[in-house]
C-alpha cells in the first residue's frame, strides 16, 4: 500500500516548456486535489477532482489543466511554464467518511 | 469562502519549552479541523484532528489541540517540546459537507536542543 505517489521528485523547466505531474494513489479515495506550497503562503489549491469524471478549480487555477485519468490517477498539466509556477506541488486524495487529506511527497518544480 | 489565520509564522523554543500555535478560522457551520505537520523535505502528515465530540483532542508524538467554537480557534499545544518536533505546522478547516480544505499559511517551528 505505497499511498499517494508523485512522479517527478524534481523538475527543472524553461519559460515556455509544458509538463505534466503525475499523481497516483491506491487508497480507493474518491477526491483528489493538487496545491502548490510557496513559502509564506501555506497550501493553496490549484484543481481539485471530487469524483472520477469530474474537475474544478481552486483558489489559483490559472496556468494550470488537471485530468482525471481514472479512480486512481489526477495529473496536473502546466501547458507554458512561467517562474511564478516555480513551487513544490502537492497532490493529496480524501477519504469520504473521515474526510481526512492523505498527501503524496511532492514535486519541486524550477522554472527558470 | 472560509479561511484559516495562523497567526504565529515563525517559534523559536528551546528543548523542554511548552509550545502552544494559534489558529482560527472563518465558517458559521459545523467544521472538521486539522492540524497537520511538515518535517522538513517531508510531505505533509496527520498531526491530529476533530470532527466531534470532546474538544479536547489528542494526536501523535505528545500533541493536543482544544476546539473553543466561541472563539472559532483550534490552537495546537505540546507541553514539552523535542527538537525532533522542529517542522512546519499547517492548520485546516474543511465544512462538514464540503469536499475543500482550507490551510493557514502555517508556522515554521524550531526547536533549539
Amino acid at each position: 500500500n505505497a499511498g499517494v505517489t508523485q512522479t517527478p521528485k524534481f523538475q527543472v523547466l524553461k519559460t515556455g516548456q509544458s509538463m505534466t505531474l503525475q499523481c497516483a494513489q491506491d487508497m480507493n479515495h474518491n477526491s483528489m486535489y493538487w496545491y502548490r506550497q510557496d513559502p509564506g503562503m501555506g497550501l493553496r489549491l490549484i484543481y481539485y477532482s471530487a469524483s472520477e469524471g469530474t474537475t474544478d478549480k481552486g483558489e489559483v487555477p490559472n496556468g494550470y489543466n488537471v485530468s482525471r485519468l481514472n479512480k486512481r490517477e489526477f495529473s496536473l498539466r502546466l501547458e507554458s511554464a512561467a517562474p511564478s509556477q516555480t513551487s513544490v506541488y502537492f497532490c493529496a486524495s480524501q477519504t469520504f467518511w473521515e474526510n481526512e487529506q492523505f498527501f503524496g511527497p511532492g514535486t519541486r518544480l524550477t522554472v527558470l | 469562502a472560509q479561511s484559516v489565520s495562523q497567526h504565529n509564522h515563525h517559534v523559536i523554543l528551546s528543548e523542554a519549552a511548552s509550545l502552544e500555535l494559534g489558529c482560527n478560522y472563518s465558517y458559521g457551520g459545523t467544521v472538521n479541523l486539522f492540524w497537520y505537520v511538515q518535517y522538513p523535505g517531508q510531505h505533509l502528515q496527520l498531526l491530529l484532528k476533530y470532527f466531534s465530540g470532546d474538544p479536547l483532542v489528542k494526536g501523535i508524538k505528545g500533541f493536543e489541540a482544544e476546539f473553543i467554537k466561541s472563539k472559532f480557534s483550534f490552537n495546537l499545544r505540546k507541553p514539552s517540546v523535542q527538537w525532533s518536533d522542529t517542522a512546519e505546522y499547517f492548520c485546516a478547516v474543511n465544512s462538514y459537507t464540503g469536499n475543500q480544505f482550507y490551510f493557514g499559511t502555517g508556522t515554521s517551528l524550531t526547536v533549539i536542543p
